[in-house]
């Protein structure tokens, strides 16, 4: 089945400066690959995804990309602010089909000094 | 008006005791889900239900039994309780087919503290 790997476990970032998050996945069939923000005794939401059919995506201040060949993708954000700081959790599946599982990475613990 | 809506927030009992958490969606998701996310904020699925078809069940104990009345609901009674079920469970639900149906919208969290 799938395995997802994310790294690092904790980052820690003056405000201001970008951060990158980076995940590596087992199975080449998976083709989804969302990124999901919890903050602090919330529930997990999703921010970000891509499919295997582009090699990045951007939205405001946070991109995504993908590399199909290699099995890893990232997170990026820029200009980080204090409210960026949570924990960020990649995943990948098959896109489509109720059978299919999101298999979720172990999360990075973003903290963002102001 | 809340989207996934899960209770209770915080359960605390003791070992051995039998316990539900219920969740309702109002999104007309086809899909839903139990997670369980450990202290280590490790996020893994239990079960998922499709039209109120068990879908996928990962090797969970069978002390916990879903049970999903229609698609819009789906509840979790975990019996004979353990100290290792300590952990915050997540619903989530999902649109059907092949479009979002992976796209997850979760609850708010029930946390069972296991004494």
């Amino acid at each position: 089945g799938e395995n997802v790997e994310q790294h690092p476990s904790t980052l820690s970032v003056q405000e201001g400066d970008s951060a990158v998050i980076k995940c590596t996945y087992s199975d080449s069939a998976s083709n989804y690959f969302p990124w999901y923000k919890q903050e602090l005794g919330k529930r997990p939401q999703l921010i970000i995804d891509i499919r295997s059919n582009v090699g990045e995506k951007k939205d405001q201040r946070i991109a995504v990309t993908l590399n199909k060949t290699a099995k890893h993708f990232s997170l990026h954000i820029t200009e980080t602010q204090p409210e960026d700081s949570a924990v960020y959790f990649c995943a990948a599946s098959l896109y489509g089909g109720a059978t299919n599982k999101l298999i979720f990475g172990t999360g990075t613990l973003l903290a963002v000094q102001p | 008006d809340t989207a996934v809506s899960q209770t209770p927030k915080y359960l605390v009992t003791q070992m051995g005791n039998d316990k539900s958490i219920k969740c309702e969606q109002n999104l007309g998701h086809d899909t839903m889900y139990w997670y369980k996310q450990d202290s280590k904020k490790f996020l893994k699925i239990m079960f998922s239900y499709n039209n109120k078809e068990l879908i996928i069940n990962e090797t969970v104990p069978n002390r916990f039994s879903p049970k999903s009345p229609d698609k819009a609901h789906l509840n979790l009674h975990i019996n004979s309780l353990e100290l290792g079920d300590s952990a915050v469970y997540f619903c989530a639900s999902s649109p059907g087919g092949t479009l979002g149906a992976n796209v997850l919208t979760f609850g708010a969290g029930s946390r069972l503290t296991v004494l």
